[in-house]
């Protein structure tokens, strides 16, 4: 059965510090999501991506993330200069189409800012 | 931002017994949807509705839409140890952007 992959599953990096995380779609599907969940809160909407452009965006997901689709296979979040408020899972979700359309979620990475 | 409010937040109860879970919101979605999330997992889609009303059954569960699409219920009846795990309801608005309730944490004692 075709699933979401996400990689790394745990990212340790310093303050300041730049990641990426890098997500693999199910390989027809269209529509990218990144989610945010800090140990313990909800689940936070990020951003949506189609069309290898940004379709929605929440408060959160300001100038120090991006997110592109460099070759067309993964799908990244970078996050820039990172803080330790940054520090939570980071779930990737992918959907076919805009229909009722189930939402995949990929594993997680674990992203623990020190 | 449009907030779900789920409730309870906690709930422990025995094998067998029922339990009903609350997702309200004073916002309309087009659609809402029920997820489960295991520890260290992503949420995994359990239903979706979309009409005002609907009533779907997945084996012992049974989600319900309120006629206004501003809030949902999440029944299940003679809860197994099997149930236990976070239960998220999401809602979605027209455009495209997924909001997720606050959370309801089962756990079933056998």
């Amino acid at each position: 059965e075709p699933e979401v992959t996400q990689t790394p599953s745990h990212q340790v990096t310093q303050m300041g510090q730049e990641v990426i995380l890098r997500c693999v779609p199910i390989s027809n599907h269209l529509y990218f999501y990144w989610y945010r969940q800090i140990l313990g809160q909800k689940v936070e909407f990020l951003v949506s991506f189609y069309n290898n452009e940004i379709s929605e965006k929440s408060e959160i997901f300001d100038d120090q993330f991006s997110v592109e689709r460099p070759d067309g296979s993964n799908f990244t979040l970078k996050i820039r200069s990172t803080k330790l408020e940054d520090s939570a899972m980071y779930f990737c979700a992918t959907r076919r189409d805009l229909t009722i359309g189930e939402q995949f979620f990929g594993p997680g990475t674990r992203l623990t800012v020190l | 931002t449009q907030l779900l409010e789920q409730s309870p937040q906690f709930l422990s109860i025995q094998e067998g017994e029922n339990l009903t879970v609350y997702c309200n919101s004073s916002s309309v979605f087009s659609s809402l949807q029920w997820y489960r999330q295991e520890p260290g997992e992503g949420p995994v889609l359990l239903v979706t509705v979309v009409t005002g009303g609907e009533v779907k059954k997945l084996k012992r569960l049974t989600f319900q839409f309120g006629d206004a699409r501003k809030d949902s219920s999440l029944h299940i009846t003679a809860a197994q140890t099997g149930d236990t795990g976070l239960y998220l309801c999401a809602g979605v608005n027209t455009g495209n952007q997924f909001y997720f309730g606050t959370g309801t944490s089962l756990t079933v004692i056998p």
